[in-house]
């Protein structure tokens, strides 16, 4: 089993502040990294899927950066509000076509 | 509106029960997947099939077994069930996107309770 991990675990912002996670996966066998939104209750969303080194995704006030040299992905999110409160997971997926989550980041957005 | 549905959503039920979790998916992908998830821990992949009569084991080891005899159904089922499968399960399907990304889809999940 490879080692995807994601910090912080859990995170507690204000409404409006601004925010970022972190996932970090193997440099070896990379083929994408994706990264999911999953609120209570409900089915987990793609968010982005990222393929090259540097690529940058945004989707409103989401957005996000990736590294395949190190091994790193950021999550940011600006202006945090209420309804961003989910937990966000990172999944890298290799050249076997295998897909490896990590724990995920709990998000909670206090009005 | 869900193109993968997850029966049942929450079931209990008492050691040594026969039980199948239902997984559908309305989008004709050939790949699909079962994740279990505990409580603060990553998905890990128990099962997944690339096709009609494929299946495969991940790699988390579990007692439960697959079957794919037809493209849109994954069931999964437990012979037995345990306290120590007590779990959510999360079923996924993935087809590629207009760009090319191979995109998971999944479920709403179910949660089973053995007792």
């Amino acid at each position: 089993i490879l080692n995807v991990e994601q910090s912080p675990q859990s995170l507690h912002v204000q409404e409006g502040d601004s925010t970022n996670f972190t996932c970090s996966f193997p440099s070896s066998n990379f083929y994408a990294l994706h990264w999911y939104r999953w609120e209570t209750a409900k089915s987990p969303e793609a968010l982005f899927v990222m393929t090259l080194n540097g690529d940058e995704k945004k989707k409103g006030r989401i957005s996000a950066t990736l590294n395949t040299k190190e091994g790193y992905s950021y999550l940011y999110i600006k202006g945090s509000q209420p309804e961003d409160s989910a937990t966000y997971l990172c999944a890298f997926y290799n050249t076997g076509n295998q897909f490896y989550f990590g724990t995920g980041t709990s998000l909670t957005v206090i009005p | 509106e869900a193109d993968i549905y997850q029966t049942p959503r929450y079931l209990v039920i008492g050691t040594g029960k026969k039980i199948t979790l239902e997984c559908s998916q309305t989008m004709g992908h050939d790949k699909m997947y079962w994740y279990q998830q505990d409580p603060g821990m990553e998905l890990h992949l128990i099962h997944y099939s690339y096709g009609v009569n494929s299946t495969e084991k991940g790699d988390l080891s579990s007692e439960s077994t697959v079957s794919r005899i037809r493209t849109e159904h994954f069931p999964l089922t437990l012979e037995s069930a345990r306290p120590s499968h007590t779990s959510q399960y999360l079923c996924a399907s993935s087809g590629f996107t207009g760009t090319g990304a191979n995109v998971l889809t999944f479920g709403a999940g179910s949660r089973l309770t053995v007792l």
